[in-house]
C-alpha cells in the first residue's frame, strides 16, 4: 500500500499570512495514463470533507482561489495564500493513483493563532 | 446537482451489524463506483471499501476483511454499507464517497456503547 506522509501536523497560523502542508508519498503517483491522482480535502468542524484539489493543482468548483495545489512525483504542497477564519479544520492529501487501497495522509490541523 | 444523502445515527451494542444507507442522485447511478471511509473517533480518514454498483464487484480494505459488506440497489439508487461484530473502537463517523467526483455524504454517526 502506497503510506502518505503530511508534515506538519498541527499548523497554527495568524489570520491573513499563508500557509503550507507538505505531502509525500512512499512511490510515485503518476498513473500509467500520465495522471497523478493525488487530491487534498478539508475537513471542518461538524462538517463532512469537502474535496479542494484534485489531480495535484486542479480547485474544485467553489473553492477560493487562495488555495492552490503543486508538486510531482512523490512530493506534493497544499498552499493557502491568505488565510481566513473560515478555513479552520483538517486537511487531508488523498492518493487515488494505487487503488485500491485509496490512502490518505494523518491529516493536518490548521489553527488560527 | 451531485447528492448523497446517508441514513441517520445508530447506537448499537458490542457485537451487533450495523448498516448504512447512501442514497444518490444527479447523476447515473451505476456509472462510478462508491467507496466508503470512515473517521474513527480521534483519528483520521480510513478507506474501507468500494462498489461498482452497475457490475457489483467489490473490495474492501484488509482491515475490514470479513466484518464488512458493501451492496447496491439500483432500483432506488441507493447503496448500503454493512458492519458487523461491531467492538468499541468501530464507534465515529462513516461516509460514502463517489471519489471521482470528490462528492461525500453528511456521515452518519455510528456509537458502539454496551
Amino acid at each position: 500500500d502506497v503510506v502518505m506522509t503530511q508534515s506538519p501536523l498541527s499548523l497554527p497560523v495568524t489570520l491573513g499570512q499563508p500557509a503550507s502542508i507538505s505531502c509525500r508519498s512512499s512511490q510515485s503517483l503518476v498513473h500509467r495514463d500520465g495522471n497523478t491522482y493525488l487530491n487534498w480535502f478539508q475537513l471542518r468542524p461538524g462538517q463532512s470533507p469537502r474535496r479542494l484539489i484534485y489531480e495535484i493543482s486542479n480547485r474544485d468548483s467553489g473553492v477560493p482561489d487562495r488555495f492552490s495545489g503543486s508538486g510531482s512525483g512523490t512530493d506534493f504542497t497544499l498552499k493557502i495564500s491568505r488565510v481566513e477564519a473560515e478555513d479552520v479544520g483538517v486537511y487531508y492529501c488523498m492518493q487515488g493513483t494505487h487503488w485500491p487501497p485509496y490512502t490518505f495522509g494523518q491529516g493536518t490541523k490548521l489553527e488560527i493563532k | 446537482q451531485v447528492q448523497l444523502v446517508q441514513s441517520g445515527a445508530e447506537v448499537k451494542k458490542p457485537g451487533a451489524s450495523v448498516k448504512v444507507s447512501c442514497k444518490a442522485s444527479g447523476y447515473a447511478f451505476t456509472d462510478y463506483d462508491v467507496n466508503w471511509v470512515r473517521q474513527a473517533a480521534g483519528q483520521g480518514l480510513e478507506w474501507m471499501g468500494w462498489m461498482n454498483p452497475n457490475t457489483g464487484e467489490k473490495g474492501y480494505a484488509q482491515k475490514f476483511q470479513g466484518r464488512v459488506t458493501l451492496t447496491s440497489d439500483t432500483s432506488i439508487n441507493t447503496a448500503y454499507m454493512e458492519l458487523s461484530s461491531l467492538r468499541f473502537e468501530d464507534t465515529g463517523m462513516y461516509y460514502c464517497v463517489i471519489i471521482w467526483f470528490g462528492i461525500w455524504g453528511q456521515g452518519t454517526l455510528v456509537t458502539v456503547s454496551s
